[in-house]
């Protein structure tokens, strides 16, 4: 069935390094694919989306490519700052349902 | 435009029990989904609602159940509540189109004693 495979966290980086939370999806046709961003205590907010191959999402610094020759969407930032600290899920869409990752958890220490 | 908004946003039972949430949309949209969201699981979907009808279904036990209302305004279910039902419920909400990105309300954090 379809799936989504996310890097495993925790992941702690050190403020203005560079992030890349790697993504891996299995799915028939070609689903839309999302970022989600969970801070503590809240719910998930839609950080970037892309609806088709070599579709670039991007929102707040953050990016991710759409490639289906390697079904993946990998999370980048160039610099992080501590407010990004929380954990991101990658999800398609199929239909009228969501399918996420694990999440992985972003520490970013000053 | 107002966002998603769930209540209670707490909530503690105890095993037997029964428990209703309740979610609003953001105006105009009449999809609705809920998702459970635990440590060991993580979000796992639960249904989907267009238009008072039941569009998707996840592999969950008859246990759980939902509505919607002409508003779009949806409600949830879980009836004979287990301590494996202790999560977060997720609402969320988006336009006709089922690709369209789905908007999320900040959770029931429901707790089964």
């Amino acid at each position: 069935g379809d799936s989504v495979t996310q890097m495993e966290g925790p992941v702690t980086l050190s403020e203005e390094a560079f992030l890349t939370i790697n993504c891996t999806y299995t799915a028939t046709g070609y689903p839309s694919l999302f970022w989600y961003v969970q801070y503590p205590g809240e719910g998930l907010q839609l950080l970037l989306k892309a609806t088709k191959a070599d579709d670039k999402g991007s929102n707040k610094g953050f990016e991710a490519t759409y490639r289906k020759e390697t079904t993946s969407f990998h999370l980048e930032k160039g610099s992080v700052q501590v407010s990004d600290s929380a954990v991101y899920f990658c999800a398609l869409r199929k239909g009228g349902k969501l399918i996420f990752g694990q999440g992985t958890e972003l520490s970013v220490k000053p | 435009k107002a966002g998603v908004t769930q209540t209670p946003r707490y909530l503690i039972k105890t095993r037997g029990q029964q428990v209703t949430l309740s979610c609003s949309p953001i105006s105009g949209h009449r999809s609705v989904s809920w998702y459970q969201q635990t440590p060991g699981q993580g979000l796992q979907f639960l249904f989907e609602y267009f238009s008072e009808t039941q569009r998707n279904k996840g592999n969950f036990p008859g246990r759980f159940s939902g509505r919607q209302f002409s508003n779009s305004r949806s409600e949830m279910n879980v009836s004979t509540l287990e301590l494996g039902d202790s999560a977060l419920y997720l609402c969320a909400s988006s336009g006709r189109d089922p690709n369209n990105e789905q908007f999320f309300g900040p959770g029931t954090r429901l707790t089964v004693l």
